[in-house]
């Protein structure tokens, strides 16, 4: 079957450093790479977009310089979030696709910055 | 921009007893929607649960359903007869056609079955 890991699940990170998690995908090639963020009290928003030999395409509002991802095959992904606040907490979900329309989520990271 | 609105916070229904969890969407991008149920039970991650891609079709998937009604620009998901394994936090979603698998999701609905 397809899954998709993402490790850590949970992190706690100081004020102003920085975090990096990372998705795997199993039993399937991941053409595209989705990275989304759940803040407090809101909805799952989209982060950025990663196609394996294209440009990573980031949503308004998030940017490479915050959030770098690395994709840099058809089972891996990782992103950072650099310099990290308090408006950065949340759970960050990885959602692999298999082809342009099926895709398979992580457990997710849930950041804590303190 | 394209949005969806579902039924907010925390319902909680009796074993055996039916459900109804509203979603309704705003997809004013060029394209047609898709739309879809997700559910993330207590320590998983996200699951779908059922999609539909046509209006005027039906979804189902463990005894849940759910309509695109394209006049109402609702998708509401309903079970007749819910069980307490039912208990999770269910999330509606729209992808927007000739959008690259862009998913854009409701705030997400905790449903709490009671034995």
């Amino acid at each position: 079957g397809a899954l998709v890991y993402q490790y850590p699940r949970r992190t706690i990170c100081k004020s102003g450093t920085s975090m990096r998690m990372e998705c795997q995908a199993v039993g399937f090639q991941a053409t595209s790479v989705a990275w989304y963020r759940q803040s407090p009290q809101k909805t799952f928003e989209l982060i950025a977009l990663s196609t394996v030999n294209s440009a990573i395409k980031y949503e308004q509002n998030f940017t490479q310089e915050k959030f770098p991802i690395s994709h840099p095959n058809l089972s891996f992904s990782s992103m950072t979030v650099l310099n990290a606040y308090l408006e950065d907490r949340g759970l960050y979900l990885c959602g692999a696709y298999r082809v342009r329309t099926e895709v398979f989520f992580g457990k997710g990271t849930r950041l804590t910055v303190v | 921009g394209d949005s969806v609105t579902q039924t907010e916070g925390q319902v909680t229904v009796s074993e055996s007893k039916s459900l109804i969890i509203n979603c309704t969407y705003s997809a004013t991008s060029i394209g047609y929607p898709n739309l879809f149920w997700y559910v993330r039970y207590p320590g998983e991650g996200l699951q779908l649960l059922l999609k539909v891609i046509t209006a005027g079709q039906k979804g189902s998937s463990r005894g849940f359903e759910a309509t695109y009604n394209k006049e109402a620009t609702s998708f509401h998901l309903q079970k007749a007869s819910v069980q307490e394994s039912d208990s999770a936090v269910y999330y509606c979603a729209l992808r927007v056609t000739g959008n690259t698998g862009k998913l854009i999701f409701g705030l997400g609905t905790t449903l709490q079955v009671q034995p």
